[in-house]
């Protein structure tokens, strides 16, 4: 069964546009959401969120979680092409160290 | 570069071979993860070192499937009798061990593994 569940999988947009992705999960005992950016290689480090409802922001990128609810969001604004890329969302739990993935969103931004 | 770092980039094999990846981490980092990932999955947790400790072994790691830290810092991961089911991106990671729980995983570039 999927215990993170990312959405939407494939996006397309234009260069400028605002896009949001979903990444929700299921996990028991939650230590840290993490976003990370995965072009033709190895995923790069975006954002790690432990705490409900604190913002991370770094340049034109933002990521809020929400521990009620389960959720998280990746906010990518005037968006580039640059940013195409799979954007994966992983969550690790207390007493575990391994990251468990979903299986990312592709974003494709077109001039 | 300071990075992880990986070796071989690229490993063609024929079913029934052994092969073996290193992965070197970034330096002072005590833990080192091993994932696998498949065209259009999310990377998929194998085993975890801290230090030279393996520590966690996920239960996708079959018997063929061994890994070692032997002085805590570059890894190994050996595939036994290969399988066309194997072919993947085997991704190395690792992240300082910071107190606090902080878990940024770094990867490394990948070893993509094409068994014929």
């Amino acid at each position: 069964e999927d215990k993170v569940v990312q959405s939407p999988l494939s996006l397309v947009v234009h260069e400028g546009d605002t896009v949001t992705l979903n990444c929700s999960y299921e996990v028991t005992n939650f230590r840290s959401l993490l976003w990370y950016k995965q072009e033709k290689k190895a995923p790069t480090f975006l954002f790690m969120l432990t705490s409900s409802g604190i913002e991370k922001k770094s340049g034109r990128l933002s990521s809020i979680l929400d521990k009620k609810e389960l959720f998280s969001i990746l906010n990518i604004t005037a968006t580039q092409t640059g940013d195409s890329a799979v954007y994966l969302c992983g969550y690790s739990g207390a007493g575990s160290y391994q990251l468990t993935f979903g299986k990312g969103t592709k974003l494709s931004v077109i001039p | 570069d300071t990075g992880v770092s990986q070796d071989p980039r690229h490993k063609i094999t024929k079913r029934g071979q052994n092969v073996t990846f290193r992965c070197d981490p970034i330096s002072e980092h005590n833990r080192l993860y091993w994932y696998r990932q498949t065209l259009g999955q999310g990377p998929e947790f194998l085993t975890y070192f801290q230090n030279e400790a393996q520590l966690e072994k996920s239960r996708l790691l079959s018997d063929r499937f061994s890994a070692e830290r032997p002085k805590g810092s570059f890894s190994t991961l050996e595939i036994q009798r290969t399988e066309q089911g194997d072919s993947a991106m085997y991704l190395c990671a690792s992240s300082s061990g910071l107190a606090g729980g902080r878990n940024e995983q770094f990867f490394g570039p990948g070893t993509r593994l094409t068994v014929l």
